[in-house]
């Protein structure tokens, strides 16, 4: 039981390239989220899923898109990377709640974009 | 959107003292509020949460208080060790989305 899984782990990216991150659990959850981490920030919820086939935008979702073709994967896309896009990014998984439940999270993916 | 606020960023205790972190939400229709710890180079791992129809909750040396009147809630550990090192967040969850604050890096000093 892997848990959340994050690929690659490191990056560097020039400006106006493009990339995907892959997020995989295999905890059968129904949620999956995407987060950057920026220091001084905390944590900004970029978008989200509650379901296969779902997405949703949080609360930083400008200059990305997402995708959930399968249950266990949850993709976070940047068509043209840009400076401010650089921290760490988060993926997190949970089951279907009401009132509250846990988020389990990857180890992250840390992203330079020069 | 709600607004998650955290105090202290940084707080240092000697071994044995109990720290306490302190965080406000704005939005009255937040009912979770989780605490995370994050080790260096780690995603950030739950410790404890409490919903909104209840006012504390404890957990060995972890404890954690909800005032929903006042919109604020707490962190408190107690008799702490090395290993607490760390930084930690709190977060308020209003719909699917979780909003977090902005962290205290806890130092532990032996």
């Amino acid at each position: 039981n892997a848990g959340v899984t994050q690929t690659p782990k490191f990056r560097v990216l020039k400006t106006g390239q493009s990339m995907t991150l892959l997020c995989a659990q295999d905890m059968n959850h129904e949620y999956m989220y995407w987060y950057r981490q920026d220091p001084g920030m905390g944590l900004r919820l970029i978008h989200y899923s509650v379901g296969e086939g779902t997405t949703a935008k949080g609360e930083v979702p400008d200059g990305y898109n997402v995708s959930r073709l399968k249950k266990q994967n949850f993709l976070l896309g940047l068509e043209s990377a840009a400076p401010s896009q650089t921290s760490v990014y988060f993926c997190a998984s949970s089951y279907p709640w009401t009132g509250g439940g846990e988020q389990y999270f990857g180890p992250g993916t840390r992203l330079t974009v020069t | 959107g709600e607004n998650v606020e955290q105090h202290p960023s940084t707080l240092s205790v000697q071994e044995g003292d109990s720290a306490v972190i302190k965080c406000t939400y704005s939005d009255s229709a937040s009912n979770y509020f989780p605490w995370y710890k994050q080790e260096l180079g780690k995603g950030p791992q739950l410790i404890i949460d409490i919903r909104s129809n209840v006012g504390e909750k404890k957990d060995q040396r972890i404890a954690v208080t909800l005032n929903k009147t006042a919109k604020h809630f707490s962190l408190h550990i107690t008799e702490t060790q090395p290993e607490d090192s760390a930084v930690y967040f709190c977060a308020a969850n209003t719909g699917n989305q979780f909003y977090f604050g902005t962290g205290t890096s806890l130092t532990v000093i032996p």
